[in-house]
């Protein structure tokens, strides 16, 4: 079957930094996108990764290795308005988008 | 402006109603799509559509009928509402459905709960 994992929840401190990891086991891949999530609102794109190595974009990072089937968000200098659910979704070979169930990440001041 | 817009946004109903979403995306994408969130927070898939066309319908009771009028507009209707049936429902939209780096744009999710 196929399968993301990602931690259930995180805690990190204003200004700090924090690393989100996402494995996944899919059929085929087509790319990893990472979304971001507050309470009571609708996912939005954060990044797309469908080479391995580093996006950068601003204070937010993502990471891909595919023979590792792994990859990471990395969030810099942190704001408390960066707590929210976090989403690896992973798109397989028949291009559906398979779910995890997300990181809540909690920042504390 | 609004990209993908869904009403109604809460929905509270009771048990054995029938009950629509409806959603329209004024991107100009070809694929739409239904998502549920349930409590635990996973998103699932329920329905594509491309160019008013099903694509995906994954294993869904068939109380829930989508219904494209145009590439525009997906709609869904529940049928026989039952209590495991609450839950956010996500509207969404693409430029295309295969396409490796399509971005999947969502709407602002009904929360739908039966009592």
């Amino acid at each position: 079957g196929q399968n993301i994992d990602q931690p259930t929840e995180m805690t990190a401190t204003e200004g700090a930094i924090v690393q989100i990891n996402c494995t996944y086991q899919t059929s085929g891949f087509n790319g990893l996108f990472w979304y971001q999530q507050h309470a009571g609102e609708a996912p939005t794109f954060l990044s797309y990764n469908v080479l391995d190595g580093l996006e950068e974009k601003g204070r937010f990072s993502s990471f891909l290795s595919r023979s590792k089937g792994y990859s990471y968000l990395l969030l810099k200098e942190l704001q408390m308005k960066d707590s929210a659910s976090y989403l690896c979704a992973v798109r397989d070979s028949n291009y559906q988008l398979i779910w995890g169930a997300g990181t809540k990440l909690i920042i504390k001041p | 402006d609004t990209a993908v817009s869904q009403t109604p946004k809460y929905l509270v109903t009771q048990m054995g109603n029938d009950k629509s979403i409806k959603c329209e995306q004024n991107l100009g994408h070809d694929t739409m799509y239904w998502y549920k969130q349930d409590s635990k927070k996973f998103l699932k898939i329920m329905f594509s559509y491309n160019n008013k066309e099903l694509i995906i319908n994954e294993t869904v009771p068939n109380r829930f009928s989508p219904k494209s009028p145009d590439k525009a507009h997906l709609n869904l209707h529940i049928n026989s509402l039952e209590l495991g049936d609450s839950a956010v429902y996500f509207c969404a939209s693409s430029r295309y459905f295969d396409d490796s780096g399509n971005t999947i744009y969502f709407g602002e999710g009904s929360w739908l709960t039966v009592v």
